[in-house]
């Protein structure tokens, strides 16, 4: 079984600051995917960001980078230049590999509440 | 649209009547998901549809909640003789192949249950 730790209900940034969104997943799978989705207030949940657990380079999209480090299980998101869109609830996710049939639906976090202030 | 459509988007009930919630995912999208989410937590699976098939059901909470998908496309989550503790918002998500497995997310359908 997969689970996802998100340690931060909530984090303030200040507006053009970058900020890190803490994630830890626990899984004893070898192959795994992380993802990253942001939920606004309307509720849709919206995909920023994968990671593959064989991908050698950190992932990054365009303002969002992914740092993950395999060996501590973390896969932090971290937002550069924040802007007041920004502000939402942020889930990290986790996709298991082939074990156990649990390679097709994700597991997610409780979710960290960013508000970005001018 | 392109995207994942739910409807309805609100549905208030009382307790102990039978709602369904509707889910047309993205055209060509075989896989198909329910997720629940309850107020400040992130989503809980609940069904997993490849194609028409029930791949998975395990996170149906009880038998009173029941998922049909009976053409591979739209599906229909029912929720039998609803409890004040059903009230939460109903996520549908799509995905087409295996690539990185990122699921398309709908609006959701908040149920709230009198």
């Amino acid at each position: 079984a997969q689970k996802i730790t998100q340690t931060q209900p909530g984090m303030f940034v200040q507006e053009k600051e970058a900020v890190t969104l803490d994630c830890t997943y626990d899984t004893s799978d070898q192959s795994y995917g992380l993802f990253w989705y942001k939920q606004p207030s309307s509720g849709e949940m919206i995909f920023l960001i994968y990671q593959g657990s064989y991908d050698e380079q950190n992932a990054t999209e365009g303002r969002y980078s992914l740092n993950f480090q395999k060996a501590r299980k973390s896969a932090n998101l971290v937002i550069s230049a924040s802007q007041l869109g920004d502000s939402a609830m942020y889930f990290c996710a986790m996709r298991g590999g082939n074990s156990g049939g649990s390679n097709y639906k994700l597991t997610f976090g409780k979710g960290t509440l960013l508000t970005v202030n001018p | 649209g392109a995207g994942v459509s739910q409807t309805p988007s609100n549905k208030v009930t009382e307790k102990g009547k039978y709602v369904e919630l509707r889910c047309d995912p993205i055209s060509g999208h075989t896989a198909l998901y329910w997720y629940r989410q309850s107020l400040g937590q992130g989503p809980e699976f609940l069904i997993y549809f490849q194609g028409t098939g029930a791949a998975d059901d395990s996170g149906l909470p009880n038998d009173r909640f029941f998922a049909v998908r009976p053409e591979g496309s739209v599906s229909t989550l029912k929720i039998q003789r609803t409890e004040r503790g059903d009230s939460a918002v109903y996520l549908c998500a799509s995905r087409t192949g295996m690539n990185t497995g990122e699921l398309f997310f709908g609006e959701g359908s908040r149920l709230t249950v009198l």
